[in-house]
Order: C-alpha cells, then structure tokens, then sequence
C-alpha cells in the first residue's frame, strides 16, 4: 500500500494564479483532511470530508475550495493564490472510527 | 475558546537523558488525545493516542504519555533519549470525532 500520497511536492506560483493540489489514499478511508502547516502556527484545518460527495470547511477555508469525487481522492483548490497561503500543505486521512489520521509527505506551496 | 498549548517552543536534552513534553487543552469534555512525530521534511507520524481507559499508555519508539484530567494535560515522556529522536513534537486533540487541533509543537534537539 502506498498509504497517503501528495501531487505535487513543490509548487511555485505567482499572485493571482491557480492550482490544485491532489491527494489520494489506498486504504479505503472515509475520512480525509487538508491542512496546511506554518513556522509557529502548527498545523491548520483547511477543509476536510467525511464521505465521497461531502465536505465541510475547518480552521482556516477561506481562500480555498475542495471536491471529493471518488472516495480515494481528495482535491484541494486555490483559485486565486496569494503570497498568505505559501505554506506547506499536508493530506490526511483516517477510518473514521479509529480516528488515527495517516498523513501525507506533504506539498510545499510558495506564491510570490 | 478552546485550543491545544505546547508551552515549550524548543527543548534540548543530551542523549540519555529523560524527556517531558508538555501539553494542555481546554475543552468541555475529554476529547481523543494524540502526540505525533515530524522529521524534518517528513509527513506526522503517531506516536501515541489515548481514548479512554488506563491514563498510561504507551507508543512506539519507547514514548509514553500520562492523561491527567484535573489538569487537562497530555504530556509526552521517554525515559532515555536517542540522538534519532530530534524532530518536532505534536500534540493534538480530537473533541468530536472527525476534526483534529493541533497545538504549536515542540522542536526537539538532542546533544551528544
């Protein structure tokens, strides 16, 4: 099993361009989150789902929109980047009912 | 407001020495405890977790925690540090179910 995996590793892009940041799991969880990880902040809920076709907004949504149309993938959007969002993005996932999350490697977005 | 403290930005310990990190968090009720492991460029990786039951428990790399309710602390411990144990230090609590928060972290450096 490849667990969690992240697309791409590194990103760089300009003010005002978009992107989508892919993360896929092969052990068949309900549960997947984004969060995005700063120097002094920890860790932040972006958005997270609880289901194939469901999401819900956590800590920190604005600025971002996901899709969870297969139950393997969970797709994170940046419509328009700005510099606030450089950041490093980690995907977790998890049953549901053991509520130990599996994380990512992680996404290390810079927006200039 | 509710949140997860990690009071200790940074510690460091000499190889052998014994290790405490704390951590404390304000919700209404006992929410799921957790202390994950980054290294450096690494995804989180779990430590420990504690649910309900004992107040002791045990993880991998020979960490425990001690779940203390009075003062809604979680603190990490390991009786003998390892040089491989420099990384940063989570603690997160789940109060719902499905919706983790993670406290700032501590970074961890051991001395030989």
């Amino acid at each position: 099993n490849a667990g969690v995996t992240q697309t791409p590793k590194f990103r760089v892009l300009k003010t005002g361009q978009s992107m989508t940041l892919l993360c896929a799991q092969d052990m068949n969880h309900e549960y997947m989150y984004w969060y995005r990880q700063d120097p002094g902040m920890g860790l932040r809920l972006i958005h997270y789902s609880v289901g194939e076709g469901t999401t819900a907004k956590g800590e920190v949504p604005d600025g971002y929109n996901v899709s969870r149309l297969k139950k393997q993938n969970f797709l994170l959007g940046l419509e328009s980047a700005a510099p606030s969002q450089t950041s490093v993005y980690f995907c977790a996932s998890t049953t549901g009912n053991s509520y130990e999350q599996y994380f990512g490697p992680g996404t290390r977005l810079t927006v200039t | 407001a509710q949140s997860v403290t990690q009071p200790d930005i940074h510690i460091t310990v000499s190889e052998g020495a014994s290790l405490e990190l704390r951590c404390n968090y304000s919700y209404g009720a006992t929410p799921y405890l957790f202390w994950y492991v980054q290294s450096p460029g690494q995804g989180l990786q779990l430590l420990l977790k504690y649910f309900s039951g004992d107040t002791l428990v045990q993880g991998i790399k020979g960490f425990e925690a001690e779940f203390k309710r009075s003062q809604s602390s979680f603190n990490l411990r390991k009786p003998s540090v390892h040089w491989s144990d420099a990384a940063e230090y989570f603690c997160a609590v789940d109060p719902t179910g499905n919706q983790f928060y993670f406290g700032t972290g501590t970074s961890l450096t051991v001395i030989p």
